[in-house]
């Protein structure tokens, strides 16, 4: 059974900084790109990044480029998400989202999110 | 970057009623277009990929059509647990973006 669990959320000020994580288990880990995906409380969804199954090739979101960083370690199954310079409107559950097949960008497994709240 | 427009934003509708959803894009994705459920406080669901493609274990009354810009979903007999809000999302390229949502509501 696949599962993926998420932590590291929790109440940040401004400009802080954040490292999410998302524990994989029940698949080939390293096969799969892997991605993170935002709400805003009572908002829409809104894709944040994604890194390939080897995790030499990432893509971010514009409004997270050069202050968010995707990063896995697949002898752990974990991936991470560094976030930095964090704004008020950073807050929002993130959710990990595991890659169907081949594909980079078909989100078939989804963990149950952690909420980051920024404010201060 | 691609946005993509669903319609209605909610919609009223009664147990084994058939529902509609629709999913444009500001470019053709040809079928790059895929289908989310989410139900309150729980993580999204994908239940169609590549526009028309039933992701394994979703019920056979859900499906999907469409190419290019205009996408559908349908709901053949509404069931209640399909109450939910449902998402599209194209997967043509990056930012990889999602409609706004269409919350379907019990009538």
């Amino acid at each position: 059974e696949v599962q993926l669990v998420e932590s590291g959320g929790g109440l940040i000020q401004p400009g802080g900084s954040l490292r999410l994580s998302c524990a994989a288990s029940g698949f080939t880990f390293s096969s799969h790109a892997m991605s993170w995906v935002r709400q805003a409380p009572g908002k829409g969804l809104e894709w944040v990044s994604t890194i390939s199954g080897g995790g030499g090739t990432t893509y971010y979101a514009g409004s997270v480029k050069g202050r968010f960083t995707i990063s896995r370690d697949n002898s752990k199954n974990t991936l991470s998400l560094q976030m930095n310079s964090l704004r008020v409107e950073d807050t929002a559950v993130y959710y990990c989202a595991k890659a169907s097949g081949s594909s980079w960008n078909i989100f078939d497994y989804w963990g149950q999110g952690t909420l980051v709240t920024v404010s201060s | 970057d691609i946005q993509m427009t669903q319609s209605p934003s909610s919609l009223s509708a009664s147990v084994g009623d058939r529902v509609t959803i629709t999913c444009r894009a500001s470019q053709s994705i040809s079928n790059y277009l895929n289908w989310y459920q989410q139900k309150p406080g729980k993580a999204p669901k994908l239940l169609i990929y590549d526009a028309s493609r039933l992701q394994s274990g979703v019920p056979s009354g859900f499906s999907g059509s469409g190419s290019g810009t205009d996408f559908t979903l349908t709901i053949s007999s509404l069931q209640p647990e399909d109450f939910a809000t449902y998402y599209c999302q194209q997967s043509y390229s990056t930012p990889y973006t999602f409609g706004q949502g269409t919350k379907l509501e019990i009538k």
